[in-house]
């Protein structure tokens, strides 16, 4: 049974515009979530995390929101760029034996035209 | 700083055959985690090393082992190869087993005829 859900597997939005890609878990004892992009023929390179003890997370261009009561989190993209075209992973990390482990969820395909 | 390297990153192997894939982690970095990612099940854990020792493992048959050596190099092997063990197989380092952010290589992608 999936922890972690990525249900919308891809997604396609214009050059400009907020792409919006969501998570769900189910697990309550994560408590530390990460996003990860993936180009092909590459390894997936971090994006951006939150704790559990906040709501909201900003880098740049890229901002993630945690609704722990829902157990949902999304990452908008603003604004979206072409090379923003990627599978993005959502990941969610409990503690365990010293250390955080990660369960990804499949991955959501963000195609982004200019 | 040079990234994690893995080898090799092609590999075809027949069933019932053994493989061992080698991944290098960047420098300084002590904790090694292995994944296997497949189209149907997405990114799955399958052990993680800290200096040396295993500190975790997910949920895969005594088939699949590693180790990591002194100068944290890790190795990964599967014995008796089946056709659903096809998968990229991706190693990701961090410079401590409690943070957060892995590093991951390009992976290596494992054919099983």
């Amino acid at each position: 049974d999936q922890q972690v859900k990525q249900n919308s597997p891809s997604l396609s939005v214009q050059e400009g515009r907020i792409s919006i890609l969501n998570c769900d878990y189910t697990n309550s004892m994560f408590d530390y979530f990460l996003w990860y992009k993936k180009y092909p023929a590459e390894g997936p390179t971090f994006l951006i995390s939150i704790s559990s003890i906040k709501d909201k997370n900003e880098d740049g261009r890229f901002t993630v929101f945690l609704n722990k009561s829902a157990k949902h989190l999304s990452l908008h993209i603003v604004p979206s760029q072409p090379g923003d075209s990627a599978v993005y992973f959502c990941a969610a990390s409990e503690r365990s034996g010293g250390s955080y482990i990660p369960t990804f969820g499949r991955g959501t395909s963000l195609i982004v035209h200019p | 700083k040079a990234g994690v390297t893995q080898t090799p990153r092609y590999l075809i192997k027949t069933r019932g055959q053994q493989v061992t894939l080698s991944c290098s982690p960047i420098s300084g970095h002590r904790s090694v985690s292995w994944y296997q990612q497949t189209p149907g099940q997405g990114l799955q854990f399958l052990f993680e090393y800290f200096s040396e020792t295993q500190r975790n493992k997910g949920n895969f048959p005594g088939r699949f082992s590693g180790r990591q050596f002194s100068n944290s190099r890790s190795e990964m092997n599967v014995s008796t190869l089946e056709l659903g063990d096809s998968a990229l197989y991706l190693c990701a380092s961090s410079s401590t087993s409690g943070l957060n952010e892995q590093f991951f290589g390009p992976g290596t992608r494992l054919t099983v005829l």
